[in-house]
């Protein structure tokens, strides 16, 4: 089982351009959360996808908006980018939506320059 | 807005067990107690969840008292690789993780 596996591991982008991150869920889990980390922060929540739909989002603004397969994965986009959005973007996958063990993936290290 | 307060750093030797403790409050019936532990440039890893009482598994165990405002996370015999940061955090219904600060565990030899 390969776990929750995000792509790319880093990437490095310019102010006002457009990102796309890739995570795809452990084996059985159906539930994708999305978390920006900034340096020597805790994980705050962006949103999460049920049944390819964003059931709960966190304080995020518009920019930040997402997609969930068929298959489960899901994606992250962030428009406009700022500098402040430099971060590590973290994918969590569960079984559900009910107090479940949430799964990590190693994360996308965004830098915005 | 974050729902725990935890200490910011720890110190422990090789062989201790140690004991973080964590206020939750404000804590909602619905809510349920989750610990997790990260090292640099890695996801956050489970460690372990509590609603009330104690909970133990193979790495750690879990104290919840009645009222639920506070838990204490057990790290029985800590080693060199334990040094890590340790969230303290509630679920909220629907799998939301509200994460802290987090603590920041040294384990020296």
């Amino acid at each position: 089982d390969a776990g929750v596996t995000q792509s790319p591991t880093h990437l490095i982008k310019t102010r006002g351009q457009q990102v796309t991150l890739r995570c795809s869920p452990k084996s059985g889990h159906d539930t994708v959360s999305w978390y920006q980390q900034a340096l020597g922060q805790g994980p705050q929540f962006i949103f999460q996808y049920y049944e390819e739909e964003e059931r709960q989002r966190g304080n995020f603004p518009d920019r930040f908006s997402g997609h969930q397969f068929p298959n489960y994965s899901s994606e992250l986009n962030v428009n406009a980018l700022l500098l402040g959005d430099s971060a590590l973007y973290l994918c969590a996958s569960s079984p559900g939506t009910v107090n479940t063990e949430a799964f990590f993936g190693q994360g996308t290290r965004l830098t915005v320059v | 807005l974050a729902k725990t307060t935890q200490p910011i750093s720890m110190d422990s030797y090789e062989g201790q067990e140690v004991n973080i403790t964590c206020s939750h409050n404000n804590i909602a019936t619905n809510d349920y107690i989750t610990w997790y532990q990260q090292f640099p440039s890695q996801g956050p890893r489970f460690i372990i969840q509590g609603y009330k009482t104690k909970v133990t598994n193979e790495v750690a165990s879990l104290f919840i008292p009645a009222d639920r405002k506070s838990s204490t996370l057990s790290l029985p015999r800590v080693s060199l690789s334990d040094t890590a940061v340790y969230y303290c955090l509630v679920m909220e219904y629907g799998n939301k993780l509200v994460f802290g600060a987090g603590t920041i565990l040294r384990v020296k030899s």
